[in-house]
This record gives C-alpha cells, sequence and structure tokens, in this order.
C-alpha cells in the first residue's frame, strides 16, 4: 500500500522560507512515476505547484517557478518542497502526491501552512 | 497555460437523483489527459477518473466520464450521501475551479 505522509512548520513568518518533506511508503520514488505539491488555500480549490520525475527532471507553476524548488531524497525514499519569500497568498493546505501519467493517485493527508508574524 | 472551467460551480440534488458536471477546455486536450477527483470535506482529494472515461481502482459504477476535445463531463447516475462532496476536473498540472454537489 503506497503512502505520503507531509511534514514541516505550520507557521511560516513574511519573507521567510517554507520547507517541506513528503515520506513516501510502499513504493522507491527511484523506481518511476512522478512526484507532486499541490495546495488549496482555506475554502478555495486545488492548484498545481510543482512535479519532479523519479529520474531528477523537474517541472514548475510558471509564476512560482523563481521561488519553488522541488528535490528528491533517494536514500530517505522522500521529496520536498522549497518556497522561498512567503507572503499571506502562500498559506494553504499543501498536499504531496504521486503522478502516474493520467492522474494523481496517491496523496498524503495534508499539512496546514499558515504565513503570519 | 490551458484553463478548465467547471459548471455549475453548485450542484443541489436529493439523494437517487443523476448529477451531470462539466468540464470545459479553452483548447482542445487529449482524452487520455483528463481525470475528475472527489473532495471530502476534511480529505485529501481521491481520484475517481482517469482517460476522461477509465474509473479508478474501487469506484463504483454509477460515476461514469465521458467527452473528448474541449468537453469533459462526470456523470453520477444515482447519487448516494457519501457523493455529497466536491469534484475537480484536472489536466497535466491545471485543475478545474471545482463544482459542488450539495444536498438539496
Amino acid at each position: 500500500q503506497v503512502q505520503l505522509q507531509e511534514s514541516g512548520p505550520g507557521l511560516v513568518k513574511p519573507s521567510e522560507t517554507l520547507s517541506l518533506t513528503c515520506t513516501v511508503s510502499g513504493y522507491s520514488i527511484s523506481s518511476g512515476y512522478y512526484w507532486a505539491w499541490i495546495r488549496q488555500p482555506p475554502g478555495k480549490g486545488l492548484e498545481w505547484i510543482a512535479t519532479i520525475e523519479h529520474n531528477g527532471n523537474t517541472y514548475y507553476k510558471s509564476y512560482l517557478k523563481s521561488r519553488v524548488t522541488i528535490a528528491l531524497d533517494r536514500a530517505k525514499n522522500q521529496f520536498s518542497l522549497t518556497l522561498r519569500s512567503v507572503t499571506a497568498a502562500d498559506g494553504a493546505l499543501y498536499f504531496c502526491a504521486r503522478f502516474t501519467g493520467p492522474c494523481f493517485d496517491y496523496w498524503g493527508q495534508g499539512i496546514l501552512v499558515t504565513v503570519s508574524s | 497555460e490551458i484553463v478548465l472551467t467547471q459548471s455549475p460551480g453548485t450542484l443541489s440534488l436529493s439523494p437517487g437523483e443523476r448529477a451531470t458536471l462539466s468540464c470545459r477546455a479553452s483548447q482542445s486536450i487529449s482524452s487520455r489527459q483528463l481525470a475528475w477527483y472527489q473532495q471530502r470535506p476534511g480529505q485529501a482529494p481521491r481520484a475517481i477518473i482517469f482517460h476522461a472515461s477509465s474509473r479508478a481502482t474501487g469506484i463504483p459504477d454509477r460515476f461514469s466520464g465521458g467527452g473528448s476535445g474541449t468537453d469533459f463531463t462526470l456523470t453520477i447516475s444515482r447519487l448516494e450521501p457519501e457523493d455529497f462532496a466536491v469534484y475537480y476536473c484536472q489536466q497535466d498540472g491545471t485543475f478545474g475551479q471545482g463544482t459542488k454537489v450539495e444536498i438539496k
């Protein structure tokens, strides 16, 4: 059974850097597929942020590209999200997910991030 | 960048009724790229349809998807209480804004 679990701080100060980690169990991230971050502001819809292939190729939401980095940690079977210079608009429920090509088939439960001083 | 527009924003129906949700793409897309998700309150989204018309594992056959080009639909033939949720369509890195199916 594939499982994903997000971890990281729930509170980040404006202008600082948000770092989140997704721990994957039941499947090796090096074996295949794509690994993604998606966020959802409170009461709003889903927004894809970034995807990394098992081979390390990366894809970013165009307007976030200058502030975002996604990376793999094969040894720990984890992937991460770094979002720099955060503002209140970056406050959201952040999900990690596996993308098989047709769809995001496995999701983490989400981690709520608030941006506030 | 492709934009996906879902309609209606909210669908008010009773259990047992049929729900038809629409997803329109700003330009033609491959049906192999179109997926639908269900999100219940407090839960992560769950894939229910991929390749526009294929049901994901464990999804009951009252859910069906169809369409091609720019117009896609998700149909729930007879609404069960657990089907009242928000539904999103998705193509690559784009999600529609969602349709809420609520109890009338």
